[in-house]
């Protein structure tokens, strides 16, 4: 079966790096992906990496895949205060049917204190 | 350009009864996704629709039901409300797979 998983919480200082981690379950996955959420909005897409790559990377974002170890991690350089978010971790695989499904993770809920 | 819109905003319903929530995709996306999210979690798959046709399931009972009209657009209905369906329903489109656009969702309160 398919379970993503994170940490609850994450608290760091302005301008230091912030590290949230997720695990998935299901080798099969195809894409990952990293959303944001703000209080009471919607989600928004921050940046997703292909099952067959290591790493990528987006301005002050950094993504890595360990396959192996079924673990996603996002990297956040010089965490600003607009950065507290909550922030969830999705993998997305085809069924056996050939259905798509997207699994979501918890959340890591980021503070930022100044 | 205009992103994901949902409606409405905001519903209040009573057991038993039954709603339908739209969602109209960013132009040029023609995959929908809907998702149920309970306070305090992740969203949780519904459906997926593209091109009309129903691609994705998620673990939901038969109450729920979606369709996607020729111009992309996508309805939810949900019949005979439970307690337990009080969440914010988003809704997502998307070019392919490389990630989707949410909408602001839809809070739905079943008293």
């Amino acid at each position: 079966g398919e379970d993503v998983e994170q940490s609850l919480f994450l608290s760091v200082r302005e301008g230091d790096s912030s590290v949230i981690n997720c695990t998935y379950t299901d080798s099969s996955s195809t894409y990952l992906y990293w959303y944001k959420q703000e209080p009471g909005a919607g989600l928004q897409l921050l940046t997703y990496i292909f099952s067959n790559m290591d790493m990528k990377q987006d301005q002050r974002l950094t993504v890595l895949l360990n396959k192996k170890d079924k673990h996603l991690s996002l990297r956040i350089a010089d965490t600003q205060t607009g950065d507290s978010a909550i922030y969830f971790c999705a993998e997305s695989r085809i069924d056996s049917g050939g259905y798509q499904k997207v699994t979501f993770g918890t959340g890591t809920k980021l503070q930022v204190i100044p | 350009d205009a992103g994901v819109t949902q409606s409405p905003t905001h519903l209040i319903k009573t057991r038993g009864q039954h709603v339908t929530l739209r969602c109209s995709p960013i132009s040029g996306h023609k995959s929908v996704s809907w998702y149920q999210q309970v306070l305090g979690q992740g969203p949780q798959f519904i459906f997926q629709y593209y091109e009309k046709e129903e691609r994705g399931r998620g673990n939901f009972p038969d109450r729920f039901s979606a369709r996607q009209f020729p111009n992309y657009s996508s309805e939810l209905n949900v019949n005979a409300l439970l307690l337990g369906d009080s969440a914010l329903y988003l809704c997502a489109s998307s070019l392919g797979l490389d990630g989707e656009y949410f909408g602001p969702g839809t809070r739905l309160t079943v008293l």
